[in-house]
C-alpha cells in the first residue's frame, strides 16, 4: 500500500526564516510527486509536480526537490502570505493512479 | 481561482437526510475526482469518474454515490446522514485519465446536526 508522512505536522516561523518541509513516502513505482498548498476552508491549489530523483522545480520562495524516497519543499526567507498548510501527494506508476495524499504541513509565518 | 465551481459552499441539515453537492470542472477537463475531508482523516478520495464513467472508488460509504452527466458536471450524493459525515468536500479536475494534477473546486462545508 502506497504511504505518504508528512513532517513536522506544525511548524512555526519568523518572517524571513528559511526552512524545510519534509515528505517521504513508500510506493512501488513512483509516477509523480504533487505538492498542493491549502488555506483553511479552501481548496489545495497545485504547486509543482516532480517526476524523477534529482529534479527540481521552482517557484517564488518555493523550491522543491524529489530523492528515491522523499521531497522537500524548502521555503527562503517567508512570508506571513506564504501562512498555509501544505500538502503533498504520490502516485504510483503501476495499478491505481489515484494519488495518495499526505496529512500535511501547516506553516505558520510570524512577522 | 482554479476554474472547477462547487455549490452550495455550505450546507446545514440533520441526521437521516440526504444532500446533493454539486461541481462543474474546468473547461475541457473529462476527469472529475471526489474527496472528503476531516480534520482527524486528512484528504480522502471518494470516487472518480472519467467522461461519464466510473472508474475508480475509494473509502466511499455505500451511502454515499455519485454520477458525471453528459455536460461533464457532477453530482456527489449523501443518504441517511451521521453526525460522522460533517466534513470538507471538495471535488478536483484533471485533463486526462491516469497521471496528472488535479485541480481543485473551492469545496461545499457539510454540517451534520
Amino acid at each position: 500500500e502506497d504511504q505518504v508522512t508528512q513532517s513536522p505536522e506544525a511548524l512555526r516561523l519568523q518572517e524571513g526564516e528559511s526552512s524545510s518541509l519534509n515528505c517521504s513516502y513508500t510506493v512501488s513505482g513512483l509516477r509523480g510527486l504533487f505538492w498542493y498548498r491549502q488555506d483553511p476552508g479552501k481548496g489545495p491549489e497545485f504547486l509543482f509536480t516532480l517526476y524523477s530523483a534529482g529534479e527540481e522545480k521552482e517557484k517564488e520562495r518555493l523550491k522543491a526537490t524529489l530523492t528515491k524516497k522523499e521531497s522537500f519543499l524548502h521555503i527562503t526567507a517567508p512570508k506571513p502570505e506564504d501562512s498555509a498548510t501544505y500538502l503533498c501527494a504520490v502516485q504510483a506508476s503501476g495499478g491505481s493512479y489515484i494519488p495518495t495524499f499526505g496529512r500535511g504541513t501547516s506553516l505558520i509565518v510570524h512577522p | 481561482d482554479s476554474g472547477v465551481t462547487q455549490t452550495p459552499k455550505h450546507l446545514i441539515t440533520a441526521t437521516g437526510q440526504r444532500v446533493t453537492l454539486r461541481c462543474s470542472p474546468r473547461s475541457g477537463d473529462l476527469s472529475v475526482y471526489w474527496y472528503q475531508q476531516s480534520l482527524d482523516q486528512g484528504l480522502q478520495f471518494l470516487i472518480h469518474y472519467y467522461n461519464g464513467e466510473e472508474r475508480a472508488k475509494g473509502n466511499i460509504l455505500e451511502r454515499f454515490s455519485a454520477q458525471q452527466f453528459p455536460d461533464l458536471h457532477s453530482e456527489l450524493n449523501l443518504s441517511s446522514l451521521e453526525l460522522g459525515d460533517s466534513a470538507l468536500y471538495f471535488c478536483a479536475s484533471s485533463p486526462q485519465l491516469g497521471f496528472n494534477e488535479q485541480f481543485f473546486g473551492p469545496g461545499t462545508r457539510l454540517t451534520v446536526l
